[in-house]
């Protein structure tokens, strides 16, 4: 069964520090692949996603995120970071076809210092 | 674009009487919704898959007759907790998913539920 791992429970980042969110996955094949941003009480907003092709991919808000195939990783970084990024972030995997659930990791914290 | 929108956002209803939240893509068409808890400080729990015009697929463990899942429409899923119980409280999110090729899911803002 596909699993998805965010290691980072909690992460504490400067305003105007770079960040990086971890991302690995296990799966068959290469999935489809998802960053969401959560804020408290809301729902999930689509950061960016990959499906094949150059595997930098750029998102919404300033944010990109690498596929490295070798790796099983898909980690979501961001050069500089502002206050308002501090929020919950979900990285998910889905089965290329549609119609397929998705897997979340169990997302990672982040709290931004100002 | 890829807008979906959750009504109520926040209920607050009496044990034992029976509950519905609507899900609706504003903007798509979506042949394919799915339904999810969050607990807090939890990722979200996949409770079932609705299909439009067929009957839901309920993941291990959801009780189908506790809630009903109705996709009567290509822009519409409803969600109905049926005798709800304190242990029904949490937060119900849906996802939409645009059709075609790279199919992606579109989250609503979420259902806060309350069952006293």
């Amino acid at each position: 069964a596909q699993s998805v791992t965010q290691p980072d429970i909690h992460i504490t980042v400067s305003e105007g520090a770079s960040l990086e969110l971890r991302c690995n996955y296990s799966y068959g094949a290469t999935p489809y692949l998802f960053w969401y941003v959560q804020s408290p009480g809301q729902g999930l907003q689509l950061l960016l996603k990959y499906f094949s092709g150059d595997t930098l991919v750029q998102g919404i808000k300033g944010f990109e995120a690498e596929f490295k195939r070798s790796q099983s990783s898909f980690n979501l970084r961001k050069p500089s970071v502002h206050w308002s990024d501090a929020a919950e972030y979900f990285c998910a995997v889905a089965k290329r076809g549609g119609g397929n659930k998705l897997t979340f990791g169990t997302g990672t914290q982040l709290k931004v210092e100002l | 674009g890829a807008v979906v929108s959750q009504h109520p956002s926040w209920v607050i209803c009496k044990s034992g009487t029976s509950v519905k939240i609507e899900c609706r893509s504003l903007d798509f068409q979506a042949t394919t919704m799915f339904w999810y808890r969050q607990f807090p400080k939890q990722s979200l729990m996949l409770m079932a898959t609705s299909n439009e015009g067929s009957k839901a697929t309920y993941e291990q463990g959801v009780e189908k007759d506790k809630f009903l899942i109705n996709h009567a429409s290509l822009t519409l899923s409803t969600l109905t907790v049926t005798s709800a119980h304190p242990e029904d409280s949490s937060f119900y999110i849906c996802s939409a998913e645009t059709s075609g090729v790279q199919e992606t899911q579109y989250f609503g803002p979420g259902t806060r539920l309350l069952v006293l």
